[in-house]
C-alpha cells in the first residue's frame, strides 16, 4: 500500500507570496491532519479534515488555511507569507480523528522563505 | 493541558550499547502513546505505540512500556547500531471522544558511533 505523498517536497518563497501544498493520504484514510515542524518550537499542530470538514484546528492564524477534498486529499495554504513560516510542513494520514488511531506522516513539504 | 517531556540530547552511544530515552507525559484520562522516529531528510515513521497501561509496544528491537502510575512511556533497545542514528519522537494522543492531535515532546536526537 502506498504511503502518504506530499508535493512539492521544496518549495523557496518570497516574504509576502502565498503557498498551496499537496497532501494524499494512505487508501482508505480519511483522516489527513497538518503539522508544523521548525528548529525552535518542534512539531506544532496544524488543523485536522476527516471526511471534507475541519474537525480541529490548532493555534495558529488565519493566514493558515486548508481544506480536503472527497477524495481524502488535502490542500494547505499560507497566505501573507512570513520569514518565521520557513518549516517541515508535515502531512498525516490516519483511519479516524480519535486517540486510538495511528496517524502515518508524509515525507514533508520543506518551505523557506526569503 | 496535555504535554510531553523527553530527555534532553543529544545521545551518543558506541554501537552495541544499551538505550534508554526517557518520556514522561501529563494528561487527563489515558491517552495513546506512541514513539516515532526521524531519519535525516525524512517525516516521522511510527516506531511503536501503546494504549493503556502495562501495555509494551515493541519493534525492531526498541522497546516502550506503558506505565500509568509514573506517567511514563521510556523507550528502550538493548544493542543500537549506526543505522538507528536519528531523532526520536515521543508523543500522546488523547483517547476522550473528538478529534484530537498528537501532541509531541521536542525530540532527542542519537547519533550512534561504531
Amino acid at each position: 500500500k502506498a504511503g502518504v505523498t506530499q508535493t512539492p517536497r521544496y518549495l523557496i518563497k518570497t516574504r509576502g507570496q502565498q503557498v498551496t501544498l499537496s497532501c494524499s493520504p494512505i487508501s482508505g484514510h480519511r483522516s489527513v491532519s497538518w503539522y508544523q515542524q521548525t528548529p525552535g518550537q518542534g512539531l506544532q499542530f496544524l488543523f485536522e479534515y476527516f471526511s471534507e470538514t475541519q474537525r480541529n484546528k490548532g493555534n495558529f492564524p488565519g493566514r493558515f488555511s486548508g481544506r480536503q477534498f472527497s477524495n481524502s486529499r488535502s490542500e494547505m495554504n499560507v497566505s501573507t507569507l512570513e520569514l518565521g513560516d520557513s518549516a517541515l510542513y508535515l502531512c498525516a494520514s490516519s483511519l479516524g480523528t480519535s486517540g486510538g488511531n495511528e496517524q502515518y506522516f508524509g515525507p514533508g513539504t520543506r518551505l523557506t522563505v526569503t | 493541558g496535555d504535554s510531553v517531556t523527553q530527555m534532553e540530547g543529544p545521545v551518543t552511544l558506541s554501537e552495541e550499547a544499551f538505550l534508554t530515552i526517557n518520556c514522561t507525559y501529563t494528561a487527563t484520562g489515558y491517552p495513546s502513546l506512541f514513539w516515532y522516529v526521524q531519519y535525516p531528510g525524512e517525516g516521522l515513521q511510527l516506531l511503536l505505540k501503546a494504549t493503556k497501561a502495562d501495555d509494551k509496544g515493541s519493534n525492531k528491537g526498541f522497546e516502550a512500556t506503558y506505565r500509568k502510575e509514573t506517567t511514563s512511556f521510556h523507550l528502550e533497545k538493548g544493542s543500537v547500531q549506526v543505522s538507528d542514528s536519528a531523532v526520536y519522537f515521543c508523543a500522546l494522543r488523547a483517547r476522550n471522544s473528538g478529534n484530537t492531535p498528537l501532541v509531541f515532546g521536542k525530540g532527542t536526537r542519537l547519533s550512534v558511533i561504531a
